[in-house]
C-alpha cells in the first residue's frame, strides 16, 4: 500500500520566518499535488507538479518534487499569519490517489 | 464559474436514519470522487465513478452507496449512520485522459452530525 508522509505534522512559526515541509512517499509516481484547508472548510487547489525537478511558485510559496528521491517540498518564505492552514500532499500513481498525513501549520506575530 | 456544488452545506440525521448528500459540478469533468474525513485527519476515498463506472475502496463500509444519474450530478447515500459515521463529507471531480486520476477539483464540504 502506498504511504504519503508529511513532516512535520504541526508546524509553529513567527511571521518573517522561512521554513519546509516535507512530503516523502513510498512509490513511483510523478504527479503529486499540493492543497490547503482552512478549518471547516474544503480543499483549496495549490499547486500541480507533473514531472521530476518540476518547480512551482505562488507568492510566498514554492513547491518542488523530486520523483528520484519521492520527496516533494513546500517552501514558506517569509510566513505570515494568512498562511495559516493545514497543507496536504497528494500523490497520484495514475490508478490510486493518496493524500498525506497533512501538516498544520499555525504562523505566529 | 464552473464548480463544484455541494447541497446541503450541514446535515443533521438521526442514528440509523437514511441521508442523501448531493454533488454536482459544472465542469463536465468524468470522474467524480467522494471522500470522508474526521477531524485532524487526511480526506479518505469512499469511492469514485470513472464516467459511469463505479469503483468502490476496498474499505468502504456497505452503509454507504453511491449514484450518479448523469455526469453532472453524484449522490452519497448513507443507509443507516452512525455516530461513527459524523463527518465532513467532500465531493470532488477530475478529468483525465491518461489514468484514473488527475487534478481534483473540491465542492465546499457537507458536514454530517448524526445525533
Amino acid at each position: 500500500e502506498l504511504k504519503v508522509e508529511q513532516n512535520p505534522l504541526f508546524l509553529s512559526m513567527q511571521e518573517g520566518k522561512n521554513y519546509t515541509i516535507y512530503c516523502n512517499y513510498s512509490t513511483t509516481s510523478d504527479r503529486l499535488y499540493w492543497y490547503r484547508q482552512d478549518p471547516g472548510k474544503s480543499l483549496e487547489s495549490l499547486f500541480v507538479l507533473l514531472s521530476n525537478g518540476a518547480v512551482k511558485q505562488e507568492g510566498r510559496l514554492m513547491a518542488s518534487l523530486d520523483t528520484k528521491a519521492r520527496l516533494s517540498t513546500l517552501h514558506i518564505t517569509a510566513a505570515v499569519h494568512d498562511l495559516s492552514a493545514t497543507y496536504f500532499c497528494a500523490v497520484d500513481t495514475g490508478n490510486q490517489f493518496y493524500f498525506g498525513t497533512g501538516t498544520s501549520l499555525t504562523v505566529i506575530p | 464559474d464552473a464548480m463544484v456544488i455541494q447541497n446541503p452545506r450541514y446535515q443533521v440525521t438521526q442514528f440509523g436514519k437514511p441521508v442523501t448528500l448531493s454533488c454536482s459540478q459544472t465542469l463536465n469533468h468524468n470522474v467524480m470522487y467522494w471522500y470522508q474525513q474526521k477531524s485532524s485527519q487526511a480526506p479518505k476515498l469512499l469511492f469514485h465513478y470513472y464516467d459511469k463506472d463505479f469503483n468502490n475502496e476496498a474499505d468502504t463500509p456497505d452503509n454507504f452507496q453511491s449514484r450518479r444519474p448523469n455526469t453532472s450530478f453524484c449522490f452519497l447515500d448513507i443507509r443507516s449512520p452512525g455516530l461513527g459515521d459524523a463527518a465532513m463529507y467532500l465531493c470532488a471531480t477530475s478529468r483525465d485522459t491518461r489514468g484514473l486520476t488527475g487534478e481534483q477539483y473540491f465542492g465546499p464540504g457537507t458536514r454530517l452530525t448524526v445525533t
